[in-house]
């Protein structure tokens, strides 16, 4: 399997415009998840969905954001209008089913800019 | 409150032994994951703890203690590849699925 796959990889762009980022998840997975990863705060839970359904979005850190998975391999995650605090990498990850203990599968990031 | 504890940073030899310790309050408790992050890469799954005790995966074994809320990652036969972020997670009851991150142990290997 190839493994989560996320694009852009890298993003640079200018505060005030809109960016999307982009996440495929394994195949068969049922959990999706975004983070978002800075040195001040770490790894950060933003939304995660079962089945393409969100099931909790109480980590998206303002109405900037927003995620959709409109089928079971492919979600994306927008922020508009992007602001320079929002410069960190962003992480995907999904897995097999919610259960105590069930691995997390990361994506390679997409480490985002905004200037 | 849910909080988890690791120690910033650290430093050991090629070829010795480090322990990275992990404590951690949570509102309830299924188990405890290790991950690995080298620089500029993703998290990658180390480890996972249920029992008390000690679990042993080649050079790296995680030790759980449910009953004083701590954990340790035990690195052996230090290589210059292990130097990475080690990232400790908690695992909450089924219900909320949210894992509770700590920040992370930088640690450095030296020759």
């Amino acid at each position: 399997d190839a493994g989560v796959i996320q694009s852009p990889r890298h993003e640079v762009t200018e505060m005030g415009q809109e960016v999307t980022l982009r996440c495929k998840p394994i195949s068969g997975h049922d959990y999706l998840f975004w983070y978002r990863q800075t040195m001040m705060r770490g790894l950060e839970l933003l939304i995660y969905f079962n089945n393409n359904v969100p099931i909790d979005d109480s980590g998206m850190p303002e109405d900037r954001f927003s995620a959709k998975m409109p089928n079971a391999s492919f979600s994306t995650l927008k922020i508009q209008p992007s602001e320079p605090r929002d410069s960190a990498v962003y992480f995907c990850a999904s897995s097999l089913f919610s259960g105590a203990g069930e691995t997390q599968y990361f994506g390679p990031g997409t480490r985002l800019l905004v200037l | 409150g849910q909080n988890i504890d690791q120690p910033t940073e650290m430093t050991a030899t090629e070829g010795a032994i480090v322990q990275i310790n992990c404590t951690y309050q949570t509102s309830g408790f299924n188990g405890l994951f290790w991950y690995q992050q080298h620089a500029g890469e993703a998290p990658t799954f180390l480890s996972y703890n249920v029992l008390d005790g000690l679990e042993e995966k080649g050079r790296f074994s995680s030790f759980l203690s449910r009953s004083k809320g701590y954990s340790y990652l035990l690195l052996k036969e230090l290589q210059m590849k292990d130097s990475a972020s080690y990232l400790c997670a908690a695992s909450p009851p089924e219900s909320n699925y949210q894992l509770i991150w700590g920040a992370g142990t930088k640690l450095i290997i030296k020759p």
